[in-house]
């Protein structure tokens, strides 16, 4: 049964660094073809998708926040994070990871999401 | 990047009726594509992959048709269970983009 699971702070401060954490089970991202994206909603927003990374280590990251977002992975640990600098009230939302097969890059499991406000 | 435009952004229904949402793509993205339902407070779960392709467990009254550039999602006879808002999702080429979303409300 794969499970994923985000966690971090709530709460940030403009101008600092959101660092979240996908702790997940039921697959191992050494396994071929796996990968694990994060995808953030703003309230009452659509979905957006910010970076992914796979069994090979190549990271993927939204073209519009690469210079802020660094997608890692921790295999041991059955963990991925995700950092995003320099946060604005803007990037106010729910934070999600998902599994998917990176040949097809649809999201097939989800976690339950992390709403993160930004305020000061 | 592929943009990827859902219409109607809103749809009143009754149980029992026939709903069609539609998804475009700016450009041809083959049969890459997927649709999510999420209700509020929850994550997205996938209901289709590659256009048509259900996925386990998700009731056959959910359809996928399309290819190219236009797609649509049919839900054959609404249940009560299904008022939710529904995303396509594009996974032909990176970005990864997702469409704005179809509110599907009680009429």
């Amino acid at each position: 049964q794969i499970t994923l699971k985000e966690s971090g702070p709530t709460l940030v401060k403009p101008t600092q660094t959101l660092t979240l954490t996908c702790t997940f089970s039921g697959f191992s991202l050494r396994t071929s073809g796996v990968g694990v994206g994060w995808i953030r909603q703003p309230p009452g927003q659509a979905l957006e998708w910010l970076a992914l990374i796979d069994w090979t280590d190549t990271k993927r990251y939204s073209p519009s926040l690469k210079s802020r977002l660094t997608i890692t992975q921790d295999t041991s640990k059955t963990q991925v994070v995700l950092t995003m600098t320099n946060m604005d009230p803007v990037d106010t939302a729910t934070y999600f990871c998902a599994h998917s097969f990176v040949a097809t890059s649809f999201f097939d499991f989800w976690g339950q999401g992390t709403l993160v406000t930004v305020s000061s | 990047d592929i943009q990827m435009t859902q219409s109607p952004s809103t749809l009143s229904a009754s149980v029992r009726d026939r709903v069609t949402i539609t998804c475009r793509a700016s450009q041809s993205i083959s049969s890459w594509l997927a649709w999510y339902q999420q209700k509020p407070g929850k994550a997205p779960k996938l209901l289709i992959y590659e256009a048509s392709s259900l996925e386990g467990g998700v009731p056959s009254r959910f359809s996928g048709s399309g290819s190219g550039t236009e797609f649509t999602l049919t839900i054959s006879s609404l249940q009560p269970n299904d008022f939710a808002t529904y995303y396509c999702q594009q996974y032909d080429t990176y970005p990864l983009t997702f469409g704005g979303g179809t509110k599907v409300q009680i009429k």
